[in-house]
């Protein structure tokens, strides 16, 4: 199973709005609206932020949103704010776990 | 709340076994609405599912790694282990142990810990 493709890096200015795209295939993410992302800022461990492709976790800001097309899950970041700073990972239940690469997201 | 701790060794020889153990607290291992899973992530590089296992004892690896994966269960202590045999410096990471739910995902995570794999 292969991982699930993100951009490397993806950047914003405070107040904008991001997306970052997690792209799988139609065994994965196409099929099953299992999709999960987490942040993980510098030495600290994975936070769950989206499950079920749009769901937040209690106490997750609602500047976080997930949606999906195809077999394409996206994070969108509202409202940018400097603690956002953070790598992101996607990932897809299918039977299977998969993660996807990674991506860096820097707040200018 | 659950909270999970990993522990165990932080430097492995090369092709000797890395062991380590999720300690769970704050609820039963034995729920059924959870997974117990291990999740890996090299130095400066992403995430990586191993596997995880379910309180019953079945159990679902990373293809990828399969072959010297053992994931198990100990109700009693309300811990789960894993085992990852024949390493090689490609095994150096921090491991992180975490519930998993096929719809909510990964939550809680471990602090996790690091292996180094090394003479």
């Amino acid at each position: 199973q292969s991982a699930l493709t993100q951009p490397a890096s993806v950047s914003g200015s405070p107040g904008q709005s991001i997306t970052i795209s997690c792209t799988g295939t139609s065994s994965d993410v196409g099929s099953y609206n299992l999709v999960s992302w987490y942040q993980q800022h510098p030495g600290k461990a994975p936070k769950l932020m989206i499950y079920e492709g749009s769901k937040r976790p209690s106490g997750v800001s609602n500047r976080f949103s997930g949606s999906k097309s195809g077999n394409t899950a996206s994070l969108t970041i509202s409202g940018l704010q400097a603690e956002d700073e953070a790598d992101y990972y996607c990932c897809s239940y299918a039977g299977s776990v998969v993660f996807g690469g990674g991506t860096k997201l820097t707040v200018l | 709340q659950l909270q999970l701790q990993e522990s165990g060794p932080g430097l492995v020889k090369p092709s000797e076994t890395l062991s380590l153990t999720c300690t769970v607290s704050g609820g039963s291992i034995s729920s059924s609405s959870y997974y117990w899973g291990w999740i890996r992530q090299p130095p400066g590089k992403g995430l990586e599912w191993i596997g995880s296992i379910y309180y019953s004892g079945s159990t679902y690896y990373n293809p990828s790694l399969k072959s010297r994966v053992t994931i198990s269960v100990d109700t009693s202590k309300n811990q789960f282990s894993l085992k990852l045999s024949s390493v090689t410096a490609a095994d150096t990471a921090v491991y992180y142990c975490a519930t998993f739910n096929t719809v909510t995902g990964f939550d809680p995570w471990g602090q996790g810990t690091l292996v180094t794999v090394s003479s």
